[in-house]
């Protein structure tokens, strides 16, 4: 398999719930990040990893919280969400961390479609 | 700050013409890269085509090129001999080096392609 794999591709969930987002690319990236797309919104960078470290957090809620146990994988851990909340949600990789060359552009999933009720 | 502007929410083109997608862009950085993604109604980006901010000539990719005027600070999109599968979202983005580097996107512009 290769490219960047969302999962799941659909998902509503009640403000209650906890869910979780899975992202794996199978690129050799070594930076992975998570957009937000709301209708009508440009698209929102929430998070950064480099090298397996956090190192952007756009002041996002601390209900969503993301998770990297490697350079492959990345986790958005969602909880108490509220409606405003339903977007989709975008996970991308580069090349040569967050810094890499300017040449690098984001190799992106599918997304998640969410829908909190 | 870093900025793109795309200010055509929505355009439409008879199958088979051009179009031309506008995007400006503002940035301080003296070394940036700027990108076409499309964005089909199934929500996967789609690379389109790059061009650095020291190439001189202006990038092309099949029936897209990139009409890059860097006085203007201006990167538009050019689709050649449009086609149904066309009909999608398109965004352009801009990697600088002043904010860490990151991908930032306009707004988007919906084209859709008439038979």
């Amino acid at each position: 398999e290769t490219g960047v794999t969302q999962t799941p591709r659909h998902l509503v969930m009640g403000m209650t719930n906890k869910k979780s987002l899975k992202c794996e690319q199978h690129l050799g990236h070594n930076a992975m990040y998570w957009y937000k797309q709301s209708a009508k919104k440009p698209l929102e960078l929430m998070f950064v990893y480099s090298l397996e470290e956090r190192v952007e957090n756009n002041s996002v809620p601390s209900r969503f919280s993301p998770e990297c146990p490697n350079s492959s994988h990345l986790f958005l851990h969602l909880h108490t969400l509220q409606p405003e909340d339903s977007a989709l949600y975008l996970c991308a990789s580069s090349q040569g961390g967050d810094r890499g060359a300017l040449g690098y552009g984001y190799t992106f999933g599918s997304g998640t479609r969410l829908t909190v009720v | 700050a870093q900025k793109i502007t795309q200010t055509q929410p929505g355009m439409f083109v008879q199958e088979k013409e051009a179009v031309t997608l506008d995007c400006t862009y503002d940035t301080s950085d003296q070394s940036y890269g700027l990108f076409w993604y499309k964005q089909p109604s199934s929500g996967e980006m789609i690379f389109l085509i790059y061009q650095g901010s020291y190439d001189e000539q202006n990038a092309t990719e099949g029936r897209y090129s990139l009409n890059f005027q860097k006085a203007r600070k201006s990167a538009n999109l050019v689709i050649s001999a449009s086609q149904l599968g066309d009909s999608a979202m398109y965004f352009c983005a801009m990697r600088g080096r002043l904010y860490t580097g990151k991908l930032i996107f306009g707004q988007g512009t919906t084209l859709q392609v008439k038979p």
